[in-house]
């Protein structure tokens, strides 16, 4: 069965900072991912996706994703964080009949000036 | 109308009360989903619809809930004699494709739902 684990509930950030998030699948096939991301009060909003080919996709706010068979992951990647990017971070992997997503737990992240 | 649209946004009910919500997909979107988040957690898929066809249910509806998509237009979920466990955030998303296809599915802001 599909899953995905996002193993940091919470992380903190200097504005200015480095950003990774984690995000581990558990498919049969090639998986079809997905990060999201929510603002309190917002509905979820598509960072990027990954369906085939390179494995290295880029996303809006200049927020990237790296896909790894070997590892099972999908981290998201920012290279400098930005205030306005606190928020919460969902991986989702696509179901084998495309008819829905499979999240994650989360992750929330601050900002600190 | 640029997006998905949810109604009501905010919904405090007594146990044992029933209540619907509503969703308005972006307008030639055929598919329809709906997903229930809990504080903490990711959305859980309950329900998707192709046009107007319930195609799958997750075995979190439990009887209590329905859903209809009557027109393949909006969607309506109920949940009959609502318990304090079903208090969540409820989550529409929809998107355009086929069997099969994987499209982004864009979400609605949610109804949350309080049951006192």
């Amino acid at each position: 069965a599909q899953s995905v684990t996002q193993p940091d509930i919470h992380i903190t950030v200097s504005e200015g900072a480095s950003l990774e998030l984690r995000c581990n699948y558990s498919y049969g096939a090639t998986p079809y991912l997905f990060w999201y991301v929510q603002s309190p009060g917002q509905g979820l909003q598509l960072l990027l996706k990954y369906f085939s080919g390179d494995t290295l996709v880029q996303g809006i706010k200049g927020f990237e994703a790296e896909f790894k068979r070997s590892q099972s992951s999908f981290n998201l990647r920012k290279p400098s964080v930005h205030w306005s990017d606190a928020a919460e971070y969902f991986c989702a992997v696509g179901s084998n009949t495309g008819n829905q997503f499979y999240f994650g737990t989360g992750t929330s992240l601050t900002v600190i000036p | 109308d640029t997006g998905v649209s949810q109604n009501p946004r905010h919904k405090i009910t007594k146990r044992g009360q029933n209540v619907t919500f509503r969703c308005d997909p972006i307008s030639e979107h055929n598919r329809l989903y709906w997903y229930r988040q809990t504080l903490g957690q990711g959305p859980e898929f309950l329900t998707y619809f192709q046009n107007e066809a319930q195609l799958e249910k997750s075995r979190l509806l439990s009887d209590r809930f329905s859903a209809e998509r009557p027109k393949g237009s909006f969607s309506t979920l109920e949940i009959q004699r609502t318990e304090q466990g079903d208090s969540a955030m409820y989550l529409c998303a929809s998107s355009l494709g086929g069997a099969g296809e994987y499209n982004e599915q864009f979400f609605g802001p949610g109804t949350r739902l309080t049951v006192l």
